[in-house]
């Protein structure tokens, strides 16, 4: 079945404990991306990557980090989470680098105390 | 970057009436609109997209129009159903250069039986 698998789904953590998210696709897909989601915000991209190695930023890098080693996989990092940092996040990929985002992950509900 | 602007922000709408959704972009160089349903604690989904190329597409009872010169495009739902309740978003994506892709900030959709 394809999919987009997200780990964990819900996280609460403290301020500056460092965390990260995964992303896993088995699509062979080579567009990966990170989107936040925040009431009457809708989706906002964090970061997103061509293919291996190739990564830039999205409207709202500040304070993530990504990294994509291997085509699969696209963790999202936060070196040092701060309450801002509360939000909904999805990965998602695509096949066409610049078409369909056709696959979102089911989320990963992040709380920062 | 690109701005995407989206309207209403909730819209409630009659069983078997119509429903539209409009959206406005900034970068006349964007080149592909999708559009997103996210059911009540569901990831987003693809439900329709249209390329630069394309005035008009329908798929069922979904279609979508953009006006290039005008830059802006919409999401036209017929014969609403109860299943249609959900929040949609429209996005754009930049030029070839630019994989961004930037959200509006959806559409609350209440379809009363």
């Amino acid at each position: 079945e394809a999919q987009v698998t997200q780990n964990p789904r819900y996280l609460i953590t403290v301020t500056g404990k460092k965390l990260t998210v995964t992303c896993s696709q088995n699509m062979n897909h080579e567009y990966m991306s990170w989107y936040r989601q925040d009431p009457g915000l809708g989706l906002r991209q964090i970061y997103y990557s061509m293919n291996v190695e190739v990564t830039d930023k999205g409207d709202v890098p500040e304070g993530y980090k990504v990294s994509r080693k291997e085509k699969r996989n696209f963790p999202l990092i936060l070196e040092s989470p701060s309450p801002n940092q509360t939000s909904l996040y999805f990965c998602a990929s695509s096949w066409d680098r610049g078409g369909t985002e056709a696959f979102f992950g089911q989320g990963t509900r992040l709380t920062v105390v | 970057g690109e701005n995407v602007e989206q309207h209403p922000s909730t819209l409630s709408v009659q069983e078997g009436d119509s429903a539209v959704i409009k959206c406005t972009y900034s970068d006349s160089a964007s080149n592909y609109f999708p559009w997103y349903k996210q059911e009540l604690g569901k990831r987003p989904q693809l439900i329709i997209d249209i390329r630069s190329n394309v005035g008009e597409k329908k798929d069922q009872r979904i279609a979508v129009t953009l006006n290039k010169t005008a830059k802006h495009f919409s999401l036209h739902i017929t014969e609403t159903q109860p299943e249609d309740s959900a929040v949609y978003f429209c996005a754009a994506r930049g030029s070839s250069n630019d994989y961004k892709l930037s959200f509006g900030a959806g559409t609350t959709v209440t379809v009363r039986a």
